[in-house]
């Protein structure tokens, strides 16, 4: 049973360039959830989205989007990146419901804004 | 608004030691409680979860926590630690289908 998987593992991007990560979730989820993990710190919530629509969004400039597919992946969009963007981002998939409390996380990847 | 407090930043501890991690929480409502692992260069992978019933909650690789409402508190412990298990550890907070709301992490290095 494959896990979580996002792609790429690593990226380098230029200030004000854009960036799209992907996320497949774990086999049987249905729902996806973004993080970002500064250097050093714990990771913080993005956004989660639900039935292809964003369901709840943290504390992120509208520059953070996103996009859930019919197959329940996802992408996480990042316009105009300053250098503060840099850091592990992490995808998190659960199977929605009351009882939906366990999320599953994939390995992240490691976006550096140069 | 929730939050997580793990009051250590960096623990030592000599290989075969017993390890205590804390983690103090703030929710409005009953809370599900986690910790997760994270070894470097890797996600999180999931320790242990409370979520109601027995306050002393077992998980993987031989670690426990228990939860405390009157301290708010949820301190994940080991009686021996064991080299592979220098890692960062985090504590978090959130109900079903909801957000994780993570504490700033502890770094737990084992001497030999």
């Amino acid at each position: 049973d494959a896990g979580v998987t996002q792609s790429p593992t690593h990226l380098i991007k230029t200030r004000g360039q854009q960036v799209t990560l992907r996320c497949s979730p774990k086999s049987g989820h249905d729902t996806v959830s973004w993080y970002q993990q500064a250097l050093g710190q714990g990771p913080q919530f993005i956004f989660q989205y639900y039935e292809e629509e964003e369901r709840q969004r943290g504390n992120f400039p509208d520059r953070f989007s996103g996009h859930q597919f019919p197959n329940y992946s996802s992408e996480l969009n990042v316009n105009a990146l300053l250098l503060g963007d840099s850091a592990l981002y992490l995808c998190a998939s659960s199977l929605d419901g009351r009882w939906s409390y366990e999320q599953y996380f994939g390995p992240g990847t490691r976006l550096t804004v140069t | 608004a929730q939050s997580v407090t793990q009051p250590d930043i960096h623990i030592t501890v000599s290989e075969g030691a017993s390890l205590e991690l804390r983690c103090n929480y703030s929710y409005g409502a009953t809370p599900y409680l986690f910790w997760y692992v994270q070894s470097p260069g890797q996600g999180l992978q999931l320790l242990l979860k409370y979520f109601s019933g027995d306050t002393l909650v077992q998980g993987i690789k031989g670690f426990e926590a228990e939860f405390k409402r009157s301290q708010s508190s949820f301190n994940l412990r080991k009686p021996s630690v064991h080299w592979s298990d220098a890692a960062e550890y985090f504590c978090a907070v959130g109900r079903a289908g909801n957000k994780l709301t993570f504490g700033g992490g502890t770094r737990v290095l084992v001497k030999p």
